[in-house]
């Protein structure tokens, strides 16, 4: 029954692949994230989807595209991947922007 | 925009201890501070809020405090025990966005 399911939780790749993330949340919740987490703990927001809509496109670069299919779904998918997208990639929703955040357990990305 | 800072970076207390966590922000705008915890190979969780029209809260053996005028606020946390250890971290919501602002994280070693 879990809240903010993410998978996979574990995907190693070569460079140069095209991979995707899937996220579902069961909460309800009008908005949905993804965040990287680089080996320094740093939280950085990447994109965010209120209603389907997308709300926050930070700078990150294009190969990066996020689809939100309806409100309780966020998936990321990525290409051309490259060394330095090794992370953990977070998915999160929140009902509006003035709530706590509800997180995944993560996908841990190596791109080899 | 907003910035977070977060110290220390690092905290080891003495098991039945208290721990102190301080986080600044530099948007007098951002009304809403919440704290997560993150166990090793989980997703932050949220431990504790607070809006701007409190001063402090506390759930059990956690609380935080805020205040306005010097923008800072902390999180407490006494007689800390060994599931205490995690990294933690502060956030800030301007309020005009869909965005968490978030600082760079504390990790709290509780030593038997």
């Amino acid at each position: 029954d879990t809240a903010v399911s993410q998978t996979p939780k574990y995907l190693v790749t070569q460079m140069g692949n095209d991979k995707s993330i899937k996220c579902e949340q069961n909460l309800g919740h009008d908005t949905m994230y993804w965040y990287k987490q680089d080996s320094k703990k740093f939280l950085k927001i990447m994109f965010s989807y209120n209603n389907k809509e997308l709300i926050i496109n930070e700078t990150v670069p294009n190969r990066f595209s996020p689809k939100s299919p309806d409100k309780a779904h966020l998936n990321l998918h990525i290409n051309s991947l490259e060394l330095g997208d090794s992370a953990v990639y977070f998915c999160a929703s929140s009902q509006g922007n003035h709530y706590g955040y509800t997180f995944g357990s993560g996908t841990r990305l190596t791109v080899v | 925009g907003e910035n977070v800072e977060q110290h220390p970076s690092t905290l080891s207390v003495q098991e039945g201890d208290s721990a102190v966590i301080k986080c600044t922000y530099s948007d007098s705008a951002s009304n809403y501070f919440p704290w997560y915890k993150q166990e090793l190979g989980k997703g932050p969780q949220l431990i504790i809020d607070i809006r701007s029209n409190v001063g402090e809260k506390k759930d059990q053996r956690i609380a935080v405090t805020l205040n306005k005028t010097a923008k800072h606020f902390s999180l407490h946390i006494t007689e800390t025990q060994p599931e205490d250890s995690a990294v933690y971290f502060c956030a800030a919501s301007p309020g005009s966005n869909y965005q968490l602002i978030w600082g760079a994280g504390t990790k709290l070693i509780i030593k038997p």
